[in-house]
C-alpha cells in the first residue's frame, strides 16, 4: 500500500496569514509530485508539477518545494485571501508506466475575511 | 481556456443496473484516466488509457468496468453491475502526453449514488 499523508488534515487562518502544509509520500519508486487545489463542485484545478530533488515552484502567491530523497513535499500561501480557502491535494506519481497519481487526504483550508 | 468536461454531473441508479459515465477529454490530448472518490476517503486511480488501449489499471477496476473512447471526442467508463460501494464521486482526467511533467487536467467529476 503506497501511503500518502498530508498534514493539517484541516486550517483555518485570518486574510493575510501564511501558511504552509505538508505531503509525505514513499521515496521510492518515485518519478513527479503533482499539487492540485480543488474547490467544491468544481474541477481539481493543476497547481504544479515537480520532480527533481530540490525543486521550487511559484505561481502568485503560492509556492512549493520538493524533497525526493526524505519524500516530502511543502505548499506554501503567502498573504492568504478568502479566495485561496480550498482543498489542497498532492498527488505523487509513483507509477513505472503512464501516470498514476496517488492522492493524499488533503488539506482543507479556510481564509477568514 | 480547455478543459475537461463529465456528464451527467449526478446519476442515480439500482442496484445490478449498468451505467456510463461521459468524459469529453481536451482535445488534443492524447492520455486519458478515471479515478473516483468514495465519500471521506482519498482520490483513488482506476484506469489510464492511451492509442485506445487501457495502459493500467487498479485493482478496483475489476471487470465490471470497463473504458472507451467511442468516437474522437467522448472517452466513457461503463460499471456493468452497479453495487452500493461503487457510489462514489467519479473524475474523468487527461493529459497531452505520458511524461512525467505533463499536468493531467480533471474534469468537475460525475456523482455516483446506486440505491
Amino acid at each position: 500500500i503506497l501511503n500518502v499523508e498530508q498534514s493539517p488534515q484541516s486550517l483555518h487562518v485570518q486574510e493575510g496569514d501564511s501558511t504552509n502544509f505538508t505531503c509525505s509520500f514513499p521515496s521510492s519508486n518515485f518519478y513527479a509530485l503533482h499539487w492540485y487545489r480543488w474547490e467544491t463542485a468544481k474541477s481539481p484545478e493543476a497547481l504544479f508539477v515537480m520532480t527533481l530533488n530540490g525543486d521550487e515552484k511559484k505561481k502568485g502567491r503560492i509556492s512549493a518545494t520538493l524533497n525526493t530523497k526524505e519524500g516530502y513535499s511543502y505548499l506554501y500561501i503567502k498573504g492568504s485571501q478568502p479566495e485561496d480557502s480550498a482543498t489542497y491535494l498532492c498527488a505523487p506519481d509513483l507509477s513505472t508506466g503512464f501516470q498514476k497519481l496517488v492522492f493524499g487526504t488533503g488539506t482543507r483550508l479556510l481564509v477568514s475575511p | 481556456e480547455p478543459e475537461v468536461t463529465q456528464t451527467p454531473s449526478h446519476q442515480v441508479t439500482q442496484m445490478g443496473q449498468e451505467v456510463i459515465l461521459r468524459c469529453v477529454p481536451i482535445s488534443n490530448h492524447l492520455y486519458f484516466y478515471w479515478y473516483r472518490q468514495i465519500l471521506g476517503q482519498k482520490v483513488e486511480f482506476l484506469v489510464s488509457f492511451y492509442n485506445n488501449e487501457i495502459s493500467e489499471k487498479s485493482e478496483i477496476f475489476d471487470d465490471q468496468f470497463s473504458v472507451e473512447r467511442p468516437d474522437g471526442s467522448n472517452f466513457t467508463l461503463k460499471i456493468r453491475s452497479t453495487k452500493l460501494e461503487d457510489s462514489a464521486m467519479y473524475f474523468c482526467a487527461s493529459s497531452g502526453g505520458g511524461g512525467l511533467t505533463d499536468t493531467q487536467y480533471f474534469g468537475p467529476g460525475t456523482r455516483l449514488t446506486v440505491l
